[in-house]
């Protein structure tokens, strides 16, 4: 399963746009890039996924450039609300062993 | 639609006893069931994974076991807890492979267990 590595923290200011990058060399051909978001005592909750260009849903911007090693998600004016730990995993399709690997995060603090 | 629940969604629990969490999902058929842990201030560690009824794989060997008896039902059992156990555990659930989303997994609210 590839590997992720992204910030461990981040900080920002209301209003701004925070993007966050995410390093996974080893990326698979079949791998999709997920991001998730968990506030403190809360389940991860699902953000956006991609596999290649770029994804926009009503929350956020996934950006992964040609290559695949690497993606970004863009989160357009934060807000106070957007202060959490945000996690980037890239999975395989589908087959037996469909897991996840959760690393550690980024924390991004957004400030009045 | 689809929901997850989990309970207990506290508890406190001296060292040895036994541990029973149970997690439902409720809205799909044939999910793929997941068991993680977070520890404080940490990353979700995986520790066991269904592909369906009374199929369990287990990612960290420790004192904990799981069970499916039931196509959305999933429990989290140990015999005698450690210290070390003390943690949010987090249950989630994918769509059946083969399915529109690919290893999009949804997770319950969460129970946190203090180990005294």
């Amino acid at each position: 399963l590839a590997k992720t590595t992204q910030p461990i923290s981040m900080d920002s200011y209301e209003g701004q746009e925070v993007n966050i990058t995410c390093s996974h060399n080893n990326i698979a051909t079949n791998d999709y890039i997920t991001w998730y978001q968990q506030f403190p005592s809360q389940g991860p909750r699902f953000i956006i996924q991609g596999y290649k260009t770029k994804v926009t849903n009503e929350v956020a911007s996934l950006f992964i450039p040609a290559d695949r090693k690497s993606s970004t998600l863009s989160l357009p004016r934060v807000s106070l609300s957007d202060t959490a730990v945000y996690y980037c995993l890239v999975g395989r399709g589908w087959g037996a062993t469909n897991k996840l690997i959760f690393g550690t995060g980024t924390l991004l603090a957004v400030q009045p | 639609s689809q929901t997850i629940h989990q309970w207990p969604a506290t508890l406190v629990q001296p060292v040895g006893s036994p541990l029973s969490l149970e997690c439902t999902v409720e809205g799909t058929s044939n999910p793929n069931l997941y068991w993680y842990r977070q520890a404080a201030g940490r990353g979700l560690q995986l520790l066991f994974y269904s592909v369906g009824i009374g199929q369990i794989s287990s990612e960290v060997p420790q004192n904990l076991s799981a069970s499916r008896p039931q196509d959305r039902q999933f429990i989290l059992s140990s015999k005698k807890l450690l210290l070390s156990d003390s943690g949010f555990y987090l249950c989630a659930w994918s769509p059946l492979a083969g399915g529109e989303s690919t290893d999009t997994q949804y997770f319950g609210p969460g129970t946190r267990l203090t180990v005294l």
